[in-house]
């Protein structure tokens, strides 16, 4: 069973098109997050929710929208794609969003490529 | 300043010896820390996180961490070539991690 899912795993598409990564865990964790991982393998938060509340939102466009129906479900909408959104995105959660040992589990990633 | 540094690396080990990895931190508030392993092409796993000065260990790996220098290590004893992957140490900041840019490290066999 996998922990923290994310479909789809690659997205090829166009300058200016609108698209949607959804993740869902099921590891009854509270808090879920949207990463970005460039080419040059830096990973950088985008976005963190906690039982659905966005509590981390970092310096990220606002063509990125991410809503979170319930608390094992985080979706990344992203529209007018750019160049410079081809990444790959990764979802993760995690048991709390506080500080302390709060490992987080990551899926497998959605490798996003605008043409 | 970045707020966690790593040396990109490659960081290149004979299979056998000991690879040590390092990392800097910026945020003297900082707790909690964690180590990464990346493969190519897949998602980051946890290997170890350390919370308390001195070392932590589990199997080959150990952490070691040093708050007042605001410094932790990886070291990775009796490296196999299957070890050969992105290390990525994460701070945590309150409620997010802030992750280095990750040290490559290739095990020769």
């Amino acid at each position: 069973d996998t922990a923290v899912s994310q479909t789809p795993k690659y997205l090829v598409t166009q300058m200016g098109n609108d698209k949607s990564i959804k993740c869902e865990q099921n590891l009854g964790h509270d808090t879920m997050y949207w990463y970005k991982q460039d080419s040059k393998k830096f990973l950088k938060i985008m976005f963190s929710y906690n039982n659905k509340e966005l509590i981390i939102n970092e310096t990220v466009p606002n063509r990125f929208s991410p809503k979170s129906p319930d608390k094992a479900h985080l979706n990344l909408h992203i529209n007018s794609l750019e160049l410079g959104d081809s990444a790959v995105y990764f979802c993760a959660s995690s048991r709390t969003s506080g500080g302390g040992n709060n490992e987080q589990f990551f899926g497998p990633g959605t490798r996003l490529t605008v043409l | 300043q970045k707020e966690v540094e790593q040396n990109s690396g490659p960081l290149s080990v004979p299979e056998g010896a000991i690879a040590s990895l390092n990392c800097t931190y910026s945020d003297r508030g900082s707790q909690s820390f964690f180590w990464y392993r990346q493969y190519s092409g897949k998602s980051p796993e946890l290997i170890m996180f350390i919370y308390s000065n001195g070392d932590k260990e589990d199997g080959r790996f150990t952490a070691q961490l040093n708050k007042a220098s605001q410094y932790v290590s990886l070291l990775i004893r009796d490296s196999q070539p299957s070890d050969s992957a992105t290390y990525l140490c994460a701070v945590n900041g309150g409620n997010k991690l802030v992750f280095g840019a990750g040290t490559i490290l290739r095990v020769k066999s």
